[in-house]
C-alpha cells in the first residue's frame, strides 16, 4: 500500500463547479498535512496547510480526519486559473527511514469555460 | 528574502558525462531533498538529507550522488551511470519536527532544473 494515495483524476469540470479531492495516508504517525498546487512545468507551491479543525481560505477548504487517515480539499466556484495538479503531502516523524516528506502522485484538474 | 535556489534552470548533458545540479537555501532548514519528475508523473525521491554531513538514498538513487557539507547546500550529481537522466529535477527543503520542539514547516521548492541528454 502506498504511503499517500490520491484520486487518480484527471478531473474535468466547468467553470463555477465545486470539486473535491481526496487523499488517504497509511502511516498513523504522520504529523503534518498540506495541499500543494503544481502548474505545468513549474515547481509545487503550498496551497494550504490542513488541520483537524479544518482550514478555509476563500474558495478553498481543507479537512483532516485523523481517525480515518483522510484529507480532503474542496474548491468552490472553480476558475479557469485553478487548472493545475494538486498534490497531497504528509510529513513523517523526524529521523525516519523514508525521509520526512511523503507526496501523493497528484490529481490533475482542468477547468473548462 | 529567504528562499531556495536551483541552478541552472536548463542543462544539457552529453552521453557519458557527469553533471552537477546546484541547490542552495537560506531558510536555515535542516532537511533537504532531491526529486525527479518525468512528464505527466509524480515526484520520485532521489536522495534526502535530514542534517549536515548525513544523507540517505531515496527510491531511485542509482546513478546519482549527493553531498551535504554545508547546511545551506545540497548539490546533486547525475553520473554517467544514470541511463535515462532526461527529466525535471526539483530540490526542496523543510524544517522537520525535531526533539527541540520546532514545528514542521511546509516544504519549499526551488524552481527546478530541466536536464536533457543530447
Amino acid at each position: 500500500r502506498k504511503e499517500v494515495e490520491q484520486d487518480p483524476g484527471p478531473f474535468n469540470v466547468p467553470e463555477g463547479a465545486t470539486v473535491a479531492f481526496n487523499c488517504t495516508y497509511s502511516n498513523s504517525a504522520s504529523q503534518s498535512f498540506f495541499w500543494y498546487r503544481q502548474d505545468c512545468r513549474k515547481e509545487p507551491k503550498l496551497l494550504m496547510s490542513v488541520y483537524s479543525s479544518g482550514n478555509e481560505d476563500g474558495r478553498f477548504t481543507a479537512q483532516l480526519n485523523r481517525a480515518s487517515q483522510y484529507i480532503s480539499l474542496l474548491i468552490r466556484d472553480s476558475k479557469l486559473s485553478d487548472s493545475a495538479t494538486y498534490l497531497c503531502v504528509v510529513t513523517l516523524p523526524y529521523g525516519g527511514s523514508q525521509g520526512n516528506l511523503i507526496f501523493g502522485k497528484g490529481t490533475k484538474l482542468s477547468v473548462k469555460p | 528574502d529567504g528562499g531556495i535556489t536551483q541552478s541552472p534552470k536548463y542543462l544539457f548533458r552529453k552521453e557519458g558525462q557527469n553533471v552537477t545540479l546546484s541547490c542552495e537555501q537560506n531558510l536555515n532548514h535542516d532537511a533537504m531533498y532531491w526529486y525527479r519528475q518525468d512528464p505527466g508523473q509524480g515526484l520520485r525521491l532521489i536522495y534526502y538529507s535530514q542534517i549536515v554531513n548525513d544523507f540517505q538514498k531515496g527510491d531511485i538513487a542509482e546513478g546519482y550522488s549527493v553531498s551535504r557539507e554545508k547546511k545551506e547546500s545540497f548539490p546533486l550529481t547525475v553520473t554517467s551511470a544514470q541511463k535515462n537522466p532526461t527529466a525535471f529535477y526539483l530540490c526542496a527543503s523543510s524544517d522537520p519536527l525535531t526533539a527541540r520542539g520546532h514545528r514542521d514547516t511546509e516544504a519549499f521548492f526551488g524552481q527546478g532544473t530541466r536536464l536533457t541528454v543530447v
